[in-house]
């Protein structure tokens, strides 16, 4: 079992919906939490960090942790087609934020 | 403002040979790392570097070597190329021990043959 599950989609929803991504963790010991979009053929950029739980909102972007249920997500409000990107989410333990584990990413397709 | 440096964007090796891929930053950033992305596997830590001077093995380092000799570069060596080897491989750097890497180069496609 990874340490790190996230449903790879391909999942695609029309222009203004709300987005909803997430991913599941099974090591307790993790503290930061990220999530990144990447565009096809393009490194990974950061979107969200957040480190322990609660919640952290961004323009049209808001991410959760939840460590009780090891469950973050990320939400995505009025969608644009600029949107249309691969998510991926990260996370890392107590020895920083350096040590990254990635999910599998989650393709998204927003429609004009 | 260059961020962050990959050469080259592209590669062909042949099984067994040894290459260097290039990674550079000028946002003097203490923490670099490289990373390996294949398909349904998301990002993997091959290794990551503190400082000048300071490295260590991240999931899967087998096979490849690194060094830190200035906080600008952090090259990865890879020793005797394998198949295996084939992925799109990205650096990033930080500024802090609890900074995200926000900052990724655009990749180097490998392929080995």
């Amino acid at each position: 079992q990874k340490e790190v599950e996230q449903d790879p989609g391909p999942l695609s929803v029309p222009e203004g919906a709300i987005v909803s991504l997430n991913c599941t963790y099974s090591n307790s010991a993790f503290q930061y939490f990220m999530w990144y979009r990447q565009y096809s053929r393009k490194g990974p950029e950061l979107l969200m960090y957040t480190y322990s739980s609660g919640n952290k909102e961004d323009g049209r972007f808001t991410a959760q942790v939840d460590k009780s249920s090891k469950y973050i997500s990320l939400f995505i409000r009025d969608s644009q087609p600029s949107d249309s990107a691969t998510y991926l989410c990260a996370m890392s333990d107590v020895q920083g934020a350096q040590k990254l584990v990635f999910g599998q990413g989650t393709r998204l397709t927003i429609n004009p | 403002n260059a961020g962050v440096t990959q050469t080259p964007k592209f590669q062909v090796l042949k099984t067994g040979q040894s290459m260097t891929l290039q990674c550079a930053q000028d946002m003097n950033h203490e923490y670099m790392s490289w990373y390996r992305q294949d398909p349904g596997m998301g990002l993997r830590l091959i290794h990551y570097s503190v400082g000048a001077g300071i490295t260590d093995q991240g999931e899967v380092p087998n096979g490849y070597n690194v060094s830190r000799s200035t906080t600008e570069d952090f090259p990865l060596r890879l020793l005797s190329a394998a198949p295996s080897q084939t992925s799109v491989y990205f650096c990033a750097s930080s500024t802090s021990f609890a900074t995200a890497p926000g900052a990724f180069g655009s990749g180097t496609r490998l392929t080995v043959v």
